[in-house]
């Protein structure tokens, strides 16, 4: 598939279980992103790499922890998470950080 | 600090009818500006961006700098763009290192 391919599309977990979301890109792009979106604030970025280092880091509780082991693979790895951490969680790729963004379809994160 | 505020959580019109999706930015350096789009069941996709000055399924935008505005119109709705839409504020190097959103706004066309 082209694009950006995002997995699982849904994902329900309990607080104390460790899971990972993970996200591939086929644009040859060599920038990767974690946005947040819920229900009841705007789209926030989480992380960006480039090139496979991290670049960015907006303030992101240490329960999230990005990983990028090539420019192609992004994974979120989620542990000891809370309820208000349910959202949809988009990866996205761009060709250089600066230029056009491309989404994921997301996934939809529900913590219990 | 850089905001982007879309007054309207929810917008709907007739089918012919014209449309204007409003966004404004909070920014103090030069912005670079994007409208995104996400139809049901679709991924988030860009729409338009200022710098380009294109027309994109007949949405345009222009940049108000003395307004701090970038709102989209489209002169005759389709039913096809009933979709939600954000409005997005780039900043940093290359003028996208970093985007902030609107809330969004829904824009529901009826036939």
């Amino acid at each position: 598939e082209t694009g950006v391919t995002q997995t699982p599309r849904h994902l329900v977990m309990g607080m104390t279980n460790k899971k990972s979301l993970k996200c591939e890109q086929h644009l040859g792009h060599n920038a990767m992103y974690w946005y947040k979106q819920s229900a009841k604030k705007p789209l926030e970025l989480m992380f960006v790499y480039s090139l496979e280092e991290r670049v960015e880091n907006n303030s992101v509780p240490s329960r999230f922890s990005p990983e990028c082991p090539n420019s192609s693979h992004l994974f979120l790895h989620l542990h000891t998470l809370q309820p208000e951490d349910s959202a949809l969680y988009l990866c996205a790729s761009s060709h250089g950080v600066g230029n056009t963004i491309y989404f994921g379809e997301g996934s939809w994160l529900t913590v219990v | 600090a850089q905001r982007v505020t879309q007054p309207e959580k929810l917008l709907s019109v007739f089918k012919g009818a014209p449309v204007e999706l409003k966004c404004n930015y909070s920014y103090s350096g030069s912005p670079e500006l994007f409208w995104y789009v996400q139809y049901s069941r679709q991924r988030l996709q860009l729409l338009l961006r200022h710098i380009s000055r294109e027309s994109i399924k007949g949405f345009t935008a222009d940049l108000n700098k003395g307004e701090t505005s970038f709102h989209l119109k489209k002169p005759f709705a389709q039913e096809e763009d009933s979709a939600m839409y954000y409005c997005a504020l780039g900043f940093g190097q290359g003028g996208s290192e970093k985007l902030v959103f609107g809330k969004g706004t829904k824009l529901t066309v009826n036939p």
